[in-house]
């Protein structure tokens, strides 16, 4: 199992182009999650689905556009991209355990991917 | 006022030493409290998992969660080389759905 895993992990972009950050995980979840980290922010949500076919918008979406093109895969898109769009970019899934337990809603994050927009 | 505060440190111990972290939070709604590991240039790893106020221990870690004061904590004993990383609080409501992390604090336990 190779749990959650993202692509390009490094990418240098210029101001104006566009690119998307591809994630697929191989657990069967339902949800997953796209997140930037900078520093002294700590993890801040993008975008999220919570099943195949749905997407919301979380705490920064302004810039960014997702597709859930399955239950593996959900893709991150900057159309145009921004200097303020540098960032480490982590995807993650999850999966509500309806037994409960110590684990009931575990994320489990992918690698991350280093974007520099300059 | 974020949501969720933490020191960013770094907290740097000597091996052997107690590490102690902690996390405030304003919104009452926070139910479930989880603190993540996350080492250099990696994404981040559930370490504890609560859902109530009290202790929870696990091996050297002890997670607290004190819901009235809006306050957690987490202790690693016996710390080790191996455990310096940034240790991230997270909280979510009922729904689990949506974490709001924390800063992250960066632990430096020297040999």
């Amino acid at each position: 199992n190779a749990g959650v895993t993202q692509t390009p992990k490094f990418q240098v972009l210029k101001t104006g182009q566009s690119m998307t950050l591809q994630c697929a995980q191989d657990m069967n979840h339902n949800s997953m999650y796209w997140y930037r980290q900078d520093p002294g922010m700590g993890l801040r949500l993008i975008y999220y689905s919570a099943s195949e076919g749905t997407t919301d918008k979380g705490e920064v979406p302004n810039g960014y556009n997702v597709s859930r093109l399955n239950k593996r895969e959900f893709s991150l898109r900057l159309e145009s991209a921004a200097p303020s769009q540098t960032s480490v970019y982590f995807c993650a899934s999850s999966e509500q355990n309806p037994s409960g337990g110590g684990t009931r809603y575990t994320i489990y994050f992918g690698e991350g991917s280093w974007l520099t927009v300059v | 006022q974020k949501e969720v505060e933490q020191d960013p440190g770094p907290l740097s111990v000597p091996e052997g030493a107690i590490v102690s972290l902690n996390c405030t939070y304003s919104n009452s709604a926070f139910q479930y409290f989880m603190w993540y590991r996350q080492y250099s240039r990696k994404g981040p790893e559930l370490l504890m998992y609560t859902y109530s106020s009290g202790n929870k221990e696990d091996g050297r870690f002890t997670a607290q969660v004190d819901k009235s004061s809006k306050y957690i904590s987490l202790f690693i004993r016996d710390s080790q080389p191996s455990d310096s990383a940034t240790y991230l609080c997270a909280l979510t409501g009922a729904a689990g759905n949506k974490l709001t992390f924390g800063g992250g604090t960066r632990v430096l336990v020297k040999p």
